[in-house]
């Protein structure tokens, strides 16, 4: 059975670090082009980050340079290291296993909680 | 960036009516690079139409997406009580990838 499962969210903040967590199983991470989405309370969905399966990574202009996107094949993990948060980055964040070496999603997680507040 | 925008953004219709919902493109979206999400409350996005026609899988033949270019549009023939949902639009042509901000479809 595939799953995806996030882990990792909490309440951090401003300027702080974070690191997400999205352990996979029925899928073999290092060979799918895999994805963050995240989603503001209330708000519609943003692509952040993507990793294709040849390792070539790929950011929104609004994480650029602050948050990095890797995978650990050992442990067929996702991760996505969040610094110098910002109030704006408070959102659901999900993994997302893309389809077929292409830009939509086929599997999703289910959404781990980022809030950055003081 | 591709900007997209879904209309409405809200449709208020019965059980057992047709729902079209509208997604617009700023710019032209090649090869048809255009996907469909639902949401439910709490719940993650679900694949519904990728390459702007074709369904997902376990996703039942009363959902069909059409269009290109820059004009994209969902059709749900007849709504069955669990189609209520937001639904989105994605396009995956140009980077940044983009969303659409949503179509809510409520009971009405």
């Amino acid at each position: 059975e595939v799953q995806l499962v996030e882990s990792g969210g909490g309440l951090i903040q401003p300027g702080g670090s974070l690191r997400l967590s999205c352990a996979v199983s029925g899928f073999t991470v290092s060979s799918n082009y895999m994805s963050w989405v995240r989603q503001a309370p209330g708000k519609g969905l943003e692509w952040v980050s993507v990793i294709y399966s040849g390792g070539s990574t790929y950011y929104a202009d609004s994480v650029k340079g602050r948050f990095t996107i890797s995978r650990d094949n050992s442990k067929n993990t996702l991760y996505l290291q969040m610094n110098s948060l910002r109030a704006e980055d408070t959102a659901v964040y999900f993994c997302a296993r893309n389809g077929y070496s292409s830009g939509w999603y086929r599997g999703w997680g289910q959404g781990t909680l980022v809030t950055v507040s003081s | 960036e591709t900007v997209l925008t879904q209309s409405p953004a809200t449709l208020s219709l019965s059980p057992g009516e047709r729902a079209t919902l509208s997604c617009g493109a700023s710019q032209s979206v090649s090869s048809s690079s255009l996907a469909w999400y639902q949401q439910k409350p709490g719940l993650a996005p679900r694949l519904v139409i990728y390459d702007a026609s074709n369904r997902a899988t376990g996703i039942p033949d009363r959902f069909s997406g059409s269009g290109s270019g820059t004009d994209f549009t969902l059709t749900i023939s007849r709504l069955e009580p669990e189609d209520f949902a937001v639904y989105y639009c994605q396009q995956y042509a140009t980077s940044p990838l983009t969303f659409g901000g949503g179509t809510k479809v409520e009971i009405k």
